[in-house]
């Protein structure tokens, strides 16, 4: 079983606020990442698939960044809002999906 | 509307009662797999499958099967449920290769 890490497990912010999580993953025999916003009562909806080192992608307020090298991957929320409080899920994919326990962000007006 | 569909989304059984979760996905994708979810671990893949009569175990796949006869439906088996297997479960399909995966809206199982 690989090990897939997300901290922080849990953030609280104030609106207006930046902030930033990070998930580890083996750094051999890497395929993609996967980012996943989870808000309560509904289902995963995948924000970013990255596939290259140094990549970076960006989705309006938020952005991520990718180092196979090193086997991190960081998301990055500019101006958090109310609407962005969700569980953010990140997933090694190799074959199989191996996902990390996620990052609660609460965002308070 | 593209969407994957789950089906029941709430169910209570008894133990040793076989039940079967339907998924079914209206994109043509090659890939689909099943997850559980409980508290503090995150989703744990149970089975996949990469194509039609192509499935393998994810890693949790002690108690469940699956079958994968036609493209569109990949269902999950519990022979045998027991309480350990009270959870939330979500189907997923997406298309060969590093593409996004769709998510079902979830079955949430209780096994008394």
């Amino acid at each position: 079983i690989l090990n897939v890490e997300q901290s922080p497990q849990s953030l609280h912010v104030q609106e207006g606020d930046s902030t930033n999580f990070t998930c580890s993953f083996p750094s051999s025999n890497f395929y993609a990442l996967h980012w996943y916003r989870w808000e309560t009562a509904k289902s995963p909806e995948a924000l970013f698939v990255m596939t290259l080192n140094g990549d970076e992608k960006k989705k309006g307020r938020i952005s991520a960044t990718l180092n196979t090298k090193e086997g991190y991957s960081y998301l990055y929320i500019k101006g958090s809002q109310p609407e962005d409080s969700a569980t953010y899920l990140c997933a090694y994919n190799f074959n199989k999906f191996y996902f990390g326990s996620g990052t609660k962000l609460n965002v308070k007006p | 509307e593209a969407q994957v569909t789950q089906n029941p989304r709430y169910l209570i059984t008894v133990t040793g009662k076989k039940l079967t979760v339907t998924c079914s996905q209206n994109m043509n994708h090659e890939y689909m797999s099943w997850y559980r979810q409980d508290p503090g671990l995150g989703l744990r893949q149970i089975y996949y499958s990469m194509n039609v009569e192509v499935t393998d175990k994810g890693d949790v796949p002690e108690g469940y099967k699956v079958s994968r006869k036609e493209k569109r439906n990949f269902p999950l088996i519990l022979e045998s449920p027991s309480p350990n297997q009270t959870s939330l479960y979500f189907c997923a399909s997406s298309q060969q290769g590093p593409t996004e995966a769709f998510f079902g809206q979830g079955t949430r199982l209780t096994v008394v």
